[in-house]
């Protein structure tokens, strides 16, 4: 079991559905990640808020839009996706933003766009 | 520009058979060089990091060395489930890159019991 805990397991949604991705940290961790992953690639950066502010969106298009209402919480809202989304995504947390403390990443949400 | 390459890309060990996994890395100035175990349908498992030439740390059977040029995962009498996906990444102290993580594309291990 990791300490980063994703939600849900599995998703798989249409093109017009609206669905959220929900991760949560309790190590007191105060920089977190979203990154996307295809089969036998490494991950992909999405987003990385420091401090609960938005911090890098690596030119993520408007479809995917990411929430962090607290240093615990992260959110992923996804609207409109394409079937190339379908990926494995992701949620990571680290002490600090880019001091050298290590990603410590969910199990992640394997998400098919029908 | 950054660059991690990993080799070889798939190995295939039998029980017992060390090895060892190459992560050659291009920075302009290396922050920290990071090491993750990752098995299928999972998130990346952290591992090692490691700052500077000369550094070693060792976990069970692994042990991370590295080089102003390359990092080595040595893996000591692999277990069946040392099977996974052993992922390299760097993180540049250019700040101009965010310091964002700049991955490797990993290295497939099986072994055979």
């Amino acid at each position: 079991d990791t300490e980063v805990t994703q939600t849900p397991k599995h998703l798989v949604m249409g093109m017009t559905n609206k669905k959220s991705l929900k991760c949560e940290q309790h190590m007191g961790h105060r920089a977190m990640y979203w990154y996307k992953q295809k089969a036998k690639k490494p991950p992909e950066l999405m987003f990385v808020y420091s401090y609960e502010k938005l911090s890098i969106n690596e030119s993520v298009p408007s479809r995917f839009s990411p929430e962090c209402p607290n240093s615990s919480l992260l959110n992923l809202h996804l609207h409109a996706l394409q079937p190339e989304d379908s990926a494995l995504y992701l949620c990571a947390s680290s002490l600090q933003q880019g001091n050298n403390s290590p990603l410590h990443f969910g199990n992640g949400t394997r998400l098919t766009v029908t | 520009e950054d660059q991690v390459t990993q080799s070889p890309e798939a190995l295939r060990l039998q029980e017992g058979e060390s090895s060892s996994l190459n992560c050659s890395y291009t920075v302009s100035g290396l922050r920290g060089l990071f090491w993750y175990r990752q098995d299928p349908g999972k998130g990346p498992e952290f591992l090692f990091t490691l700052y500077s030439a000369g550094e070693e740390k060792e976990k069970e059977r692994l042990k991370a060395t590295l080089t102003k040029k390359e990092s080595f995962l040595h893996i000591t009498a692999p277990k069946p489930e040392d099977s996974a996906t052993y992922l390299c990444a760097v993180q540049d102290t250019n700040a101009g890159n965010n310091r964002k993580l700049i991955w490797g594309l990993g290295t497939s291990l099986a072994v055979n019991p």
